[in-house]
C-alpha cells in the first residue's frame, strides 16, 4: 500500500542557511500535518493544510513556512537556520472528513551545524 | 487545551512480562485516543485507537479501553517480546471527521530483555 513519503531523509545544513522539506501524502488524502520532534521529545504540531489552504497553526517558528499544492504534496521551508531546529521533522496525511487516523511519513532527519 | 500524560520511562522488562503504561488525557468534548509507536530511526506507526467511551483498541496484543469516567486509555499486554522494544506515544484528537490535529503525550521507552 502507498504510504506518505518525505524527502529527503536526511539533510545536514549549517546555521543560517536555508533547508526545504517535502511531503507527499497518501493518494486521495487531501490534509496534510508537519510535526517537528526534538532529540528524545514528544513531536509538536508545527502546521497543517486542507485543499492547499492552512487549516490549523501550532508551534511553528516565524523563520518556518509551509505551503501545500494543487497536487496535495507540501513543503516546509526553514530560514535562518538555528542549532536548535535540529530533529526529525515529520509528515502526516489523512483523508478529510475520514476516519481521524493520521499516517506518518518516516521523516527527515534535520542536523543543523 | 488539550493535553496529554503519560508515564514516565524508561521501562525495563524481561520477556513474557506484563506491560502497562498509563495515559490520561484533558480535553474538550469526546476525543479520539491512540497509541503509536516509533521503532529506533523511524517513525510513527499507530498501534491502536479508540474513538468513543468503553470502546477497546486492539492489535498486536496490545489492547487500551478509553475510560471516560477517568479520563484514561493505559496501555497493556499480557506478554512482552523482546521485539516490542521501542517508544510509546498516547495520543489525542478530535472526535472522527474533525481535522484537529493529534496531541501526544511525552512518550515511553520501553525495553524487554531476553
Amino acid at each position: 500500500a502507498a504510504g506518505v513519503i518525505q524527502s529527503p531523509r536526511h539533510l545536514i545544513k549549517e546555521k543560517r542557511e536555508t533547508a526545504t522539506l517535502k511531503c507527499y501524502p497518501i493518494p486521495r488524502h487531501d490534509t496534510v500535518y508537519w510535526y517537528q520532534q526534538g532529540p528524545g521529545q514528544d513531536p509538536q504540531f508545527l502546521i497543517s493544510f486542507y485543499e492547499k489552504m492552512q487549516s490549523d497553526k501550532g508551534s511553528i517558528p516565524d523563520r518556518f513556512s509551509a505551503q501545500q499544492f494543487s497536487d496535495y504534496h507540501s513543503e516546509l521551508n526553514m530560514s535562518s537556520l538555528e542549532l536548535g531546529d535540529s530533529a526529525l521533522y515529520f509528515c502526516a496525511s489523512r483523508p478529510f472528513g475520514g476516519a481521524n487516523v493520521l499516517t506518518f511519513g518516516a521523516g527527515s532527519r534535520l542536523t543543523v551545524l | 487545551g488539550d493535553s496529554v500524560t503519560q508515564m514516565e520511562g524508561p521501562v525495563t522488562l524481561s520477556e513474557e512480562a506484563f506491560l502497562t503504561i498509563n495515559c490520561t488525557y484533558t480535553a474538550t468534548g469526546y476525543p479520539s485516543l491512540f497509541w503509536y509507536v516509533q521503532y529506533p530511526g523511524e517513525g510513527l506507526q499507530l498501534l491502536l485507537k479508540a474513538t468513543k467511551a468503553d470502546d477497546k483498541g486492539s492489535n498486536k496484543g496490545f489492547e487500551a479501553t478509553y475510560r471516560k469516567e477517568t479520563t484514561s486509555f493505559h496501555l497493556e499486554k499480557g506478554s512482552v517480546q523482546v521485539s516490542d522494544s521501542a517508544v510509546y506515544f498516547c495520543a489525542l484528537s478530535g472526535p472522527s471527521g474533525s481535522a484537529r490535529q493529534l496531541t501526544f503525550g511525552s512518550g515511553t521507552q520501553l525495553t524487554v530483555l531476553p
